[in-house]
């Protein structure tokens, strides 16, 4: 049982370029998130996922894009990277409401942008 | 809108002394409180929970009491150790609305000397 995890661990990219960020759970969650960590910032929620299919702007959308194809990915996507996209990206998962409030975090990924 | 304001660090005690971190909230609905730990180079990981007013959640020696009248959820622990070195997250979930957002506080760096 592995948990939430995320691939890749680093990255470093130019800015413009393109990349996607993988999150894996395998507890049959329903929720899933998308975080960003900056220093003095805590965590701020890019976009969620109440199900598979489904997607929602969390309170920092911009830039970033979202799919959850299959119940247990949930993909985020930066088109055109800018600096200012520099951060630690962490997914999570919960099993949905009404039964649990508690999230999961995975290891996150740490990207810079130049 | 929901927000958590949390005791500012970093905070640096002597092995086996007294911890607490101050965290106050404010919320629309009946909120749960949570703190969350994040050790060097990882996720964070849930350190305990309460649902509701006036349950204390515990784990690991760390206390804290959801305290309404006041909007507080202050963590505690009679005597820490070196190992209890991490950033501390205190976040709450509004159940009012029917979804499991977290909102955080830009969390409080722990250093415990030996």
């Amino acid at each position: 049982n592995a948990g939430v995890t995320q691939t890749p661990k680093f990255r470093v990219l130019k800015t413009g370029q393109s990349m996607t960020l993988l999150c894996a759970q395998d507890m049959n969650h329903e929720y899933m998130y998308w975080y960003r960590q900056d220093p003095g910032m805590g965590l701020r929620l890019i976009h969620y996922s109440v199900g598979e299919g489904t997607t929602a702007k969390g309170e920092v959308p911009d830039g970033y894009n979202v799919s959850r194809l299959k119940k247990q990915n949930f993909l985020l996507g930066l088109e055109s990277a800018a600096p200012s996209q520099t951060s630690v990206y962490f997914c999570a998962s919960s099993p949905g409401t009404g039964r649990s409030y508690e999230q999961y975090f995975g290891p996150g990924t740490r990207l810079t942008v130049t | 809108g929901n927000s958590v304001t949390q005791m500012e660090g970093p905070v640096t005690l002597s092995e086996e002394a007294f911890l607490t971190i101050n965290c106050t909230y404010t919320a629309t609905g009946y909120p749960s409180l949570f703190w969350y730990v994040q050790y060097p180079g990882e996720g964070l990981q849930l350190l305990l929970k309460a649902t509701k007013a006036d349950d204390k959640g515990s784990n690991k020696g760390f206390e804290a009491t959801y305290r309404k009248e006041t909007t507080s959820f202050h963590l505690e622990k009679g005597s820490v150790q070196v190992s209890d070195s991490a950033v501390y997250f205190c976040a709450l979930s509004d159940r009012y609305f029917g979804n499991e957002k977290l909102t955080f506080g830009t969390g409080t760096r722990l250093t415990i000397i030996p």
